[in-house]
């Protein structure tokens, strides 16, 4: 257990549904992440969230819409998405901009999701 | 961008062998961590080590900072080693980590 978790665990939608990613950490951080891992690529940062504020989007497509409603939660948000999204999408947080350079990041499992 | 190397790309070993990992990474770095990443897709972290030498139990680090690479030595490794193992670095101090392409190792016994 990392203190941080992902619901689902396991998803497969249409290109027509509509799903949301949840993120969850207990570890009193302050800044939260979407990464994106596809077969035979590295991991790819998607969103940063610091203080609820988005800090970065990683030239994301609009299919995908990150929420950050407090500094515990996360949220991803998918609709119309194509099959090449098909991925493992990872949330990790870390103490955030105030750390002074102690920003290790802390990994949840991960939702696999298939896009059909 | 900075460019984040990883080496060798796969690794076999037999129980009870030793093996290091290697990270080069082309620019200086303000953090950088090692990962294993199980059959399950989660991501455990080893270490925390943008510098300097840390030991946790089989598995040890070190980074040189200076000459841009980082090291992960297993030993006595044990088939729950098997696995990827991912280096990543914070190149900016800007909370992005930047991943490599990973080590793909497989213990048998």
């Amino acid at each position: 257990e990392t203190g941080v978790t992902q619901t689902p665990r396991h998803l497969v939608m249409g290109m027509t549904n509509k799903k949301s990613l949840k993120c969850e950490q207990h570890l009193g951080h302050n800044a939260m992440y979407w990464y994106k891992q596809s077969a035979k690529k590295p991991l790819e940062l998607m969103f940063v969230y610091n203080f609820k504020e988005q800090t970065e989007n990683n030239s994301v497509p609009s299919r995908f819409s990150p929420e950050c409603p407090n500094s515990s939660h996360l949220f991803l948000h998918l609709h119309t998405l194509q099959p090449e999204d098909s991925a493992l999408y990872l949330c990790a947080s870390s103490q955030g901009g105030l750390a002074g350079g102690q920003n290790e990041q802390f990994f949840g499992p991960g939702t696999r999701l298939t896009v059909l | 961008g900075i460019q984040v190397e990883q080496s060798p790309p796969d690794l076999i070993l037999q129980e009870g062998a030793n093996s290091t990992l290697r990270c080069n990474f082309s620019d200086s770095v303000n953090n950088l961590q090692w990962f294993h990443q199980n059959p399950w897709g989660q991501l455990i972290n080893l270490f925390y080590i943008p510098s300097g030498t840390k030991q946790n139990g089989r598995l040890s680090a070190t980074t040189v900072a200076t000459e841009r690479y980082s090291l992960l030595y297993i030993s006595s490794s044990q088939t729950t080693d098997s696995g990827v193992y991912f280096c990543a670095v914070d190149p900016y101090n800007t909370d992005k980590l930047i991943f490599g392409t990973g080590t793909r190792l497989q213990v048998f016994p």
